[in-house]
């Protein structure tokens, strides 16, 4: 079965800091990325993804993540970090299984400290 | 671009009572989801609609949990009865292709 794993349920990091969310799937067929983004008591944005094409992808907030076909890896970066970016980010993959699905990691809680 | 609306924002009740919940995909969107999102886990798919016929309803506890899309645009999602581990938030998504996923704010349930 297809699965998404998301290492780190936090991830507590200080303001201008640089940040990685660790993000890893099981699939042996070709997949969509995607990250969402779900700000307090708010619904899921999404924050980038990669379908095809370049590897390394970006969002217009400073966000990035690079597909890594053999590790099966989708981590997401950021350089520096603003207490804006609180949130829980998501991974999730869609695959084919008579049907796209959309197979969702845990989350993993960005916690900015001043 | 209106986005996915959904209501009530949040609603509050007793176990073995029932509840409905609302959602308007954006315009032109064929594909509606509904989710339901436990505290500190993921979305769970509920239900899957493609334009108003159920392309994936695998995971909806059947006996408590039904959803229709008239006319393929609007959506309700009802429980009944409420149990109170169906306390979460309810999320409808809507896509136009295979990809993106564009959700609205959610629907927060507690049962007590």
């Amino acid at each position: 079965a297809q699965s998404v794993t998301q290492l780190d349920s936090q991830v507590p990091v200080f303001e201008e800091a640089p940040v990685e969310l660790r993000c890893n799937y099981s699939s042996s067929v070709s997949v969509y990325l995607f990250w969402y983004v779900q700000y307090p008591n708010q619904g899921l944005q999404l924050l980038l993804k990669y379908l095809s094409g370049s590897t390394l992808v970006e969002s217009i907030n400073g966000f990035e993540a690079e597909f890594n076909k053999s590790q099966t890896s989708f981590h997401l970066r950021k350089p520096s970090v603003h207490i804006s970016d609180t949130a829980e980010y998501f991974c999730a993959v869609s695959v084919w299984d008579s049907n796209y699905q959309l197979i969702w990691g845990a989350g993993t809680k960005l916690i900015i400290k001043p | 671009e209106a986005g996915v609306a959904q209501s009530p924002r949040y609603k509050i009740i007793e176990k073995r009572q029932s509840v409905a919940f609302w959602c308007n995909p954006i315009s032109g969107h064929a594909t509606l989801y509904w989710y339901q999102q436990i505290l500190g886990q993921g979305p769970k798919l509920l239900i899957q609609f493609q334009n108003n016929g159920v392309v994936d309803d695998s995971q909806l506890p059947k006996d408590r949990f039904s959803a229709e899309r008239l006319k393929g645009v609007d959506s309700t999602l009802k429980i009944q009865p409420a149990k109170l581990e169906d306390s979460a938030v309810y999320l409808c998504a809507s896509s136009q292709g295979l990809d993106t996923q564009y959700f609205g704010p959610g629907t927060r349930l507690t049962v007590l």
